[in-house]
């Protein structure tokens, strides 16, 4: 099964730029990347996805090096609402070939005023 | 529009009970996927289906069965609950265009479950 390994939590501060790194050795050819925000006492919600290079939306960036080894989501000027769980997720075939996802333990972000 | 409902939000279960949780989506979502989480844990997939009629086992399927006989509706079966299986757990539905297209998950708010 394709695995992912992330930091278990990083701190920051308000204002700051928050870089969490994915690492997923086992990616597929077809696999995209997808990461995912949780809050307490909901599920998660989709932030952004990629296949290569760079990706970026209103919302974080997203960075995938050549080998697609891993990948870097990219929080501009975090504030205390980006207090959350950071999953990175990529596509599983699974044991019937059909596509299956699996998440890792995630990363606990955790943002200081 | 109602994205993933879930239904009941809280249940509390005596040990060797069974219930059902149910799960559904107004999307028109192909794919569905039943997921647990155990405190300060990740998500870990029970088990998910690809179409109507389909089902196939995830990381932890043991203890759970599930039945997706129309489109919308994903049920999550216990048959004869335990301890271990006090967790949150929630659902999701995603449009799948194709088998290299990882589109996003939709998630419900979560069925927070004890077991006793």
């Amino acid at each position: 099964l394709a695995k992912t390994t992330q930091p278990i939590s990083m701190d920051s501060y308000e204002g700051q730029e928050v870089n969490i790194t994915c690492s997923h050795n086992n990616i597929a050819t077809n696999d995209y990347i997808t990461w995912y925000q949780q809050f307490p006492s909901q599920g998660p919600r989709f932030i952004i996805q990629g296949y290569k290079t760079k990706v970026t939306n209103e919302v974080a960036s997203l960075f995938i090096p050549a080998d697609r080894k891993s990948s870097t989501l990219s929080l501009p000027r975090v504030s205390l609402s980006d207090t959350a769980v950071y999953y990175c997720l990529v596509g599983d075939m699974g044991d019937t070939g059909r596509r299956a996802l699996t998440f890792g333990s995630g990363t606990r972000l955790q943002v200081q005023p | 529009n109602a994205g993933v409902t879930q239904t009941p939000k809280f249940r509390v279960l005596k040990t060797g009970q069974s219930m059902t949780l149910l799960c559904a989506q107004d999307m028109n979502h192909e794919y569905m996927y039943w997921y647990r989480q155990d405190p300060g844990m990740g998500l870990r997939l029970i088990h998910y289906s690809v179409g109507e009629g389909t089902t196939a086992k995830g990381e932890v399927p043991d203890g759970y069965n599930v039945s997706r006989l129309k489109k919308q509706n994903f049920l999550l079966g216990l048959e004869s609950a335990a301890p271990s299986q006090t967790s949150v757990y929630f659902c999701a539905s995603s449009y799948s265009p194709g088998i290299d297209y990882n589109s996003p998950l939709h998630f419900g708010n979560g069925t927070r479950l004890t077991v006793t």
